[in-house]
């Protein structure tokens, strides 16, 4: 069975500061995805990585995939309330060479930016 | 262009009931997949449907079964209901392709409280 930790589980921070999400597991993944999900709605993709070392950059948010392809973080640069919600991180670890998309998640992290 | 759509966004049900819960996926997607999340955790894959048929099943009980459509829209049914069932149940589409890296976009979910 392949898990995903996801830490801090919480974090609270002061509008304007920087901070780190991490997701690491054991196994190697295919790829690794970041959601973003708000109160009473689904999880909204950020971002997909799929190469060890890759780095993506979306506005202050900076997504990196570990050489090794068994961790990734997610920095936030500079905070603002608008970034308050919960920040999931999904692998998908390849099954023979095929997949069907199945996604492993992480717990989440509950950000709250206070302005 | 619609993304994923779920119905109903609530029900209420009692222990030892049957629930259906619907979706449709996104407009060219042919793959759906379910997730149950409990209040402030990572979503749990259920299992997967494409071309009409159960691909792959995470560690969920037969109460838990489902069913695709020939148009790709699905459905999840879980019989004799338990407290432990109340959470958001998630759907995802996505288009089936070899390898890991399409992004599964999701609904905003049914809320399924069990009293």
């Amino acid at each position: 069975t392949q898990l995903l930790e996801q830490s801090p589980q919480f974090l609270s921070i002061q509008e304007g500061e920087n901070l780190t999400v991490y997701c690491n597991s054991s196994s190697v993944f295919s790829s690794l995805q970041w959601y973003r999900q708000e109160p009473g709605e689904g999880p909204v993709l950020l971002v997909t990585v799929v190469t060890g070392g890759e780095v993506k950059k979306l506005k202050r948010l900076t997504f990196q995939f570990g050489d090794a392809r068994k961790d990734s973080s997610l920095h936030i640069t500079a905070a603002q309330p608008g970034d308050t919600g919960l920040y999931l991180c999904a692998a998908a670890f390849n099954a023979g060479g095929t997949s069907y998309g199945k996604l492993t998640f992480g717990q989440g992290t509950i950000l709250t930016v206070h302005p | 262009d619609a993304g994923v759509t779920q119905s109903p966004t609530h029900l209420i049900k009692t222990r030892g009931q049957q629930v259906t819960l619907r979706c449709s996926p996104k407009s060219g997607h042919d793959t759906v997949s379910w997730y149950q999340q409990a209040l402030g955790q990572g979503p749990q894959f259920i299992f997967q449907y494409y071309e009409e048929e159960e691909r792959q099943r995470g560690n969920f009980p037969d109460r838990f079964s489902g069913h695709q459509f020939p148009n790709y829209s699905s459905e999840l049914n879980v019989n004799a209901l338990l407290l432990g069932d109340s959470a958001l149940y998630l759907c995802a589409s996505s288009r089936f392709e070899t390898g890991n890296s399409q992004p599964q976009h999701f609904g905003d979910g049914t809320r399924l409280s069990i009293l």
